[in-house]
C-alpha cells in the first residue's frame, strides 16, 4: 500500500514564527502536492513537485514556499506565519504520467497561528 | 479553467437506501476523475479512479459513472450504512502532473 505520511497531526504556532510542515512518501512518486482546506473553499493547490528540485505554483502560492531535496520528502515552508494560514494542510504524491494515476493523501496537519 | 461543482452541499438519508451522488465539470478535456472520501478531521482516502475512455469503475457497493461529453459522473451508493457518513469528494485531473481540480464536497449523513 502507497503510505503518505505528515510530521505533524496538529500544530499551534505563533505569528511572525516559520514553519516546516514535512511529507514523505514511500512508493518512489515522481509528483508530490501540497494543498489547504478550509471550510467553503474546499481543497486549493498550493505548490507541486514533479521532480527533486523542482517546483511549480499552483493555485494560492503567496505566503509559501517549497523544498524537495529527496525524492521521498516534500517540504512546505511557511516564512513568517500569519493567522490566515491557520488551515488544514493537506499532503498527496502520484506517479508521474498524463494525468492518468491516482494521488494518494497523507492525514493531514491541522495547523493554528496564533 | 475547470470548475467542479458538487450539490447538494449535504444530504442526510436513512440507512439502507441506495444513493446517487452527483458532479460536474465545465472542461470535458480530462485525463481522469477521482472520488474521494474524506472523514471529519482526516485526510482524503481514494475510493474510485475513472480514467477518461472509461464509462464506469466499481468497488464493492461503490459504483461511479463518468459522462465526460455532458461533464457529469456519478458515485453510487448501494445499500447505505452508518459507516458511510463522511464527505465525499470528486476531482478531475485535466492537465499533465495529475494535477486534480476539487469540488467542495457533499457532505453525507446514514441514520440509523
Amino acid at each position: 500500500d502507497v503510505k503518505v505520511t505528515q510530521s505533524s497531526r496538529y500544530l499551534v504556532k505563533r505569528t511572525g514564527e516559520k514553519v516546516f510542515l514535512e511529507c514523505v512518501q514511500d512508493m518512489d512518486h515522481e509528483n508530490m502536492f501540497w494543498y489547504r482546506q478550509d471550510p467553503g473553499l474546499g481543497l486549493r493547490l498550493i505548490y507541486f513537485s514533479y521532480d527533486v528540485k523542482m517546483k511549480e505554483k499552483g493555485d494560492i502560492p503567496e505566503g509559501y514556499s517549497v523544498s524537495r531535496e529527496k525524492k521521498e520528502r516534500f517540504s512546505l515552508i511557511l516564512e513568517s506565519a500569519s493567522t490566515n494560514q491557520t488551515s488544514m494542510y493537506l499532503c498527496a504524491s502520484s506517479p508521474q504520467g498524463q494525468g492518468a494515476y491516482e494521488q494518494y493523501f497523507g492525514p493531514g496537519t491541522r495547523l493554528t497561528v496564533t | 479553467k475547470q470548475e467542479v461543482t458538487q450539490i447538494p452541499a449535504a444530504l442526510s438519508v436513512p440507512e439502507g437506501e441506495n444513493l446517487v451522488l452527483n458532479c460536474s465539470f465545465t472542461d470535458s478535456a480530462i485525463y481522469n476523475l477521482q472520488w474521494f472520501r474524506q472523514d471529519p478531521g482526516k485526510g482524503l482516502t481514494s475510493l474510485l479512479l475513472i480514467q477518461s475512455s472509461q464509462r464506469e469503475q466499481t468497488s464493492g457497493r461503490l459504483n461511479a459513472s463518468l459522462d465526460k461529453s455532458s461533464g457529469r459522473s456519478t458515485l453510487y451508493i448501494a445499500a447505505s450504512q452508518p459507516g458511510d457518513s463522511a464527505t465525499y469528494l470528486c476531482a478531475v485531473s485535466t492537465g499533465a502532473n495529475s494535477k486534480l481540480t476539487f469540488g467542495k464536497g457533499i457532505t453525507l449523513s446514514v441514520r440509523p
